[in-house]
């Protein structure tokens, strides 16, 4: 079955220490997302990418990195920089296009430890 | 800019009843309109979704919705839940020109019980 792989699903972290989150997806999407999500806050982007070799910056993209080498793949870094790293972090991937809905892999929950 | 607001944070109801979450949408251009559900500590599932042409959409799990152009607003219905529905929902907006990106609002948690 076409889905979209999160690993690890929880994830703890030291101060001052960089973690990566993993997003694989083979549903053949072009465009891959990062969210955020905190209580009460609903989703927030953090980066986005419509194609390979390419991404732009969301709207929390401060601490945070990504890198996009290969269609199936979107790893999200979490740096040092982040000063409130603890959240639900979610992945996505659709079709490019505004009227494609997205799917969503099952989370990675980050805490600081 | 878009902007999506979903009324009521949370939402309590009795199994076998009707409920209504509601979503009101901001946006100068036209819209894609999306509603999602996550269960606890999974990603988001999509229930339905308007793009175009009949105002009332069908989805997944017996949810309807229907998008009112006047009032900017979605809402999202089921004329008779079941505990299986508790879950936290959330309504989401694109528009031409935005990338594919989704803005999403601050969901409602819809609580059923016996």
């Amino acid at each position: 079955d076409g889905g979209i792989t999160q690993s690890p699903k929880y994830l703890f972290r030291k101060e001052g220490q960089n973690v990566t989150l993993s997003c694989e997806q083979n549903l053949n999407h072009d465009a891959m997302y990062w969210y955020r999500q905190d209580p009460g806050q609903g989703l927030r982007l953090i980066y986005y990418s419509q194609i390979v070799n390419d991404f732009q910056k969301g709207d929390i993209a401060e601490g945070y990195s990504v890198s996009r080498e290969k269609k199936e793949s979107f790893p999200l870094t979490v740096t040092s920089a982040q000063k409130n790293p603890t959240a639900f972090y979610l992945c996505a991937s659709s079709m490019r296009g505004e009227e494609q809905p997205q799917h969503f892999g099952d989370g990675t929950r980050l805490s600081i430890l | 800019a878009q902007s999506v607001t979903q009324l009521d944070s949370q939402v309590p109801v009795f199994e076998e009843a009707p409920v209504e979450l509601r979503c009101n949408y901001s946006s100068s251009v036209s819209v894609y309109l999306f509603w999602y559900v996550q269960y606890p500590n999974q990603g988001l599932q999509l229930l339905l979704k308007y793009l175009s042409g009949s105002t009332l959409v069908k989805g997944i799990n017996g949810f309807e919705a229907e998008f009112n152009k006047s009032q900017t607003s979605f809402h999202l219905r089921k004329p008779s839940v079941h505990i299986s529905d508790t879950a936290e929902y959330f309504c989401a907006v694109s528009t031409t020109g935005t990338a594919s990106k989704l803005t999403f609002g601050t969901g409602t948690r819809l609580q059923v019980t016996l």
